[in-house]
């Protein structure tokens, strides 16, 4: 079945720092990948979409130069976090489908636990 | 008209019981009804979804239940195992779109033995 990697699986930083987070589809290729935010016992909020070769689209009230996203290949996808913050700590999980595949294509990643201090 | 709601929140079941979680839906566009399972600290995976065209799905102990009129659909487990604890998660989406998946609030299950 399709997989989707995430790197790191947990990241501390010192507040100011940035932070780039990994997002790969190991045996699929993925024009658009997802990018979500979860707080503690709080649903994924999905942040931008994240499209191979151009720019990402971000949701509502979701800083596009905080959140920085790169889709450079048909199998990578990154966030960075810039100027991090301790309110941005937070659990941020990918997501991806395969070209073609309906939406029960769609695999998550394992999620990077960012902790800010 | 993007939201889907959750029910309830938390939920507490006894070993060999059974666990349903209700959701509702308010945009008509949707066609596509998965749900996940979420281990702590590690992203939700599809566990069963469902397509409007039937009113039930069945894989092993997850049935999901729809109800197109209501623009209900729920998810019980039967004979719930400690195994089964973790948060559930009901979505929506437009299967052939390359749209986002709208996601419940969530459920925090757990089973005891």
């Amino acid at each position: 079945g399709a997989v989707v990697s995430q790197h790191p699986s947990r990241v501390i930083c010192k507040s100011g720092t940035s932070v780039k987070i990994e997002c790969r589809s190991l045996d699929f290729q993925a024009t658009t990948m997802f990018w979500y935010r979860q707080f503690p016992k709080q649903s994924l909020m999905l942040m931008a979409t994240s499209n191979e070769g151009s720019k990402a689209t971000y949701e509502q009230g979701v800083e596009k130069d905080k959140f920085l996203i790169n889709h450079a290949s048909l199998t990578l996808s990154t966030l960075t976090v810039t100027s991090a913050h301790p309110e941005d700590s937070s659990f941020y999980i990918c997501s991806a489908r395969p070209q073609g595949q309906g939406a029960s294509g769609y695999t998550f990643g394992s999620g990077t636990r960012l902790t800010v201090v | 008209q993007q939201q889907v709601k959750q029910s309830p929140q938390s939920l507490i079941v006894q070993k060999g019981g059974i666990s349903i979680i209700n959701c509702a839906y308010e945009n008509t566009a949707f066609d596509y009804f998965p749900w996940y399972q979420q281990f702590p600290g590690k992203g939700p995976a599809l566990l069963i979804a469902i397509r409007p065209d039937v009113s039930e799905k069945k894989e092993g102990r997850f049935t999901i239940s729809f109800n197109k009129s209501a623009k209900q659909f729920s998810l019980h487990i039967m004979d719930s195992q400690p195994g089964d604890s973790a948060t559930y998660f009901c979505a929506a989406s437009i299967w052939g779109n390359t749209d986002k998946l709208i996601f419940g609030t969530g459920t925090r299950l757990q089973v005891f033995p």
